[in-house]
């Protein structure tokens, strides 16, 4: 099971913010990041705890490893808004976190 | 451009079947693993089913064992999601997602076919 805290985060364009996703029981660092914007589809931006995708932008960077990972955005753009997920490749059922939403 | 475009769903009652599709191109569709992702209204993603790149090797979650089927025809690059005996639970936008090659995430994801039970 994956946690993710705060349910709801407030913040403003060019805060840096720090999302949490907690794993019940260690997952090495196989944990991915999506943001899914409002009325699109998730897009992958971290995998393996800290691996970037091609072009997903430096200010996101993530780190953690066992049962405690964190996405940093650094400088927070008006893109960067939406509901961020974990998701973990270590165990059947793949599973998702249950999000936690970036707002204005 | 990858992409990922599907089809089929809609509105059904309980009990009911439908068939979901996403034709893949921009990329050797043969190579990867494919799996369905669902969300229900204003709810957190869910991972369905999976599929090897040969479909010969098919993955399901609990609640879609024995009333889901994945299969892929790659001479059409075609996946499909056949769903039975579909409940009011199963009420989603399914997505269709391609394996990232480097590891079991999902790097691009189908538009969503709305299944309304």
């Amino acid at each position: 099971v994956l946690t993710q805290i705060p349910g709801t985060l407030s913040v403003s364009p060019g805060d840096s913010v720090t999302l949490s996703c907690r794993a019940s029981q260690p997952v090495d660092d196989f944990i991915g990041w999506y943001l899914q914007r409002p009325g699109q589809v998730p897009r992958l931006l971290i995998y393996d705890a800290s691996k970037r995708v091609d072009d997903i932008p430096a200010r996101f960077s993530g780190s953690g490893s066992g049962t405690e990972f964190t996405l940093t955005i650094s400088g927070l753009e008006t893109d960067d808004f939406g509901t961020y997920y974990c998701q973990q490749r270590f165990d059947w059922p793949r599973t998702f976190g249950p999000g936690t939403r970036v707002e204005l | 451009e990858m992409k990922l475009l599907q089809s089929g769903g809609g509105l059904v009652q309980p009990g009911e079947s439908v068939r979901l599709s996403c034709v893949g191109s921009g990329f050797t569709f043969s190579n990867f693993g494919l799996n369905w992702v669902r969300q229900a209204p204003g709810k957190g993603l869910q991972w369905v089913s999976g599929i090897d790149g040969f479909g010969q090797s098919a993955y399901y979650a609990d609640f879609a064992e024995g009333r889901f089927i994945v299969s892929r025809d790659n001479s059409a690059d075609t996946l499909f999601l056949e769903m039975n005996n579909l409940a009011v639970d199963d009420t989603a936008t399914y997505h269709c997602v391609k394996v990232l090659p480097t590891g079991y995430y999902y790097d691009l994801w189908g538009q969503g076919t709305r299944v309304i039970v």
